[in-house]
């Protein structure tokens, strides 16, 4: 089955910083690719939608100059958080679809982000 | 817009026991309705499915039928196991709403021997 990759799976950084978390498609190719952020005992909220070869989409709300996406080929988009603040501690989590828009999602293991 | 309501949770059951988690839906036209689980410390992954109204998705004992007539497409698992134990989120796409998978507020379900 289709396969979602993410790295790393936990990280911890000093506030400052900037953290890049990786998602990658193994088996298939992702033209879209979508960040979810994922706080305590809550749903996942939409922060970005990632197309291959163009600017990311941003929810409204989400600071696009804090969380930089860059989606440079088809099996790969990357997340970064600038500048990060304890605020921007949470579960991060990417998917992908390997089919035709209403297919289901492919999901990465998330990552849980500390920033001290 | 569309959206998803899930019963609230934590549901505490007892192994062996019945499972239902209610979802409703509010959506134009025919939406395409999922089920996704999450163990804890993990990413989501797709439970079952249903893309067209009397659809029945099932998948590891789990059931859901797709029923327009009451906007639902609610879970249900005839006998539960301790390693059921997750958060199950009902979601949709509609057919408006493209890309965007539409999540429900999720159900904790706990599973006690």
């Amino acid at each position: 089955g289709a396969v979602v990759s993410q790295h790393p799976s936990w990280v911890i950084c000093k506030s400052g910083t900037s953290v890049k978390i990786e998602c990658r498609s193994l088996d298939f190719q992702a033209t879209t690719m979508f960040w979810y952020r994922q706080f305590p005992k809550q749903s996942l909220m939409l922060m970005a939608t990632s197309n291959e070869g163009s600017k990311a989409t941003y929810e409204q709300g989400v600071e696009k100059d804090k969380f930089l996406i860059n989606h440079a080929s088809l099996t790969l988009s990357t997340l970064t958080v600038t500048s990060a603040h304890p605020e921007d501690s949470s579960f991060y989590i990417c998917s992908a679809r390997s089919g035709s828009y209403n297919s289901p999602l492919h999901f990465g293991n998330g990552t849980r982000l500390t920033v001290t | 817009g569309d959206s998803v309501t899930q019963m609230e949770g934590p549901v505490t059951l007892s192994e062996e026991a019945c499972l239902t988690i209610n979802c409703t839906y509010t959506a134009t036209g025919y939406p395409s309705l999922f089920w996704y689980v999450q163990y804890p410390g993990e990413g989501l992954q797709l439970l079952l499915k249903a893309t067209k109204a009397d659809d029945k998705g099932s998948n590891k004992g789990f059931e859901a039928t797709y029923r327009k007539e009451t906007t639902s497409f609610h879970l249900e698992k005839g006998s539960v196991q301790v390693s059921d134990s997750a958060v199950y989120f009902c979601a949709l796409i509609g057919e408006t709403s493209y890309d965007k998978v539409i999540f429900g507020p999720g159900t904790s379900l706990s599973v006690i021997p």
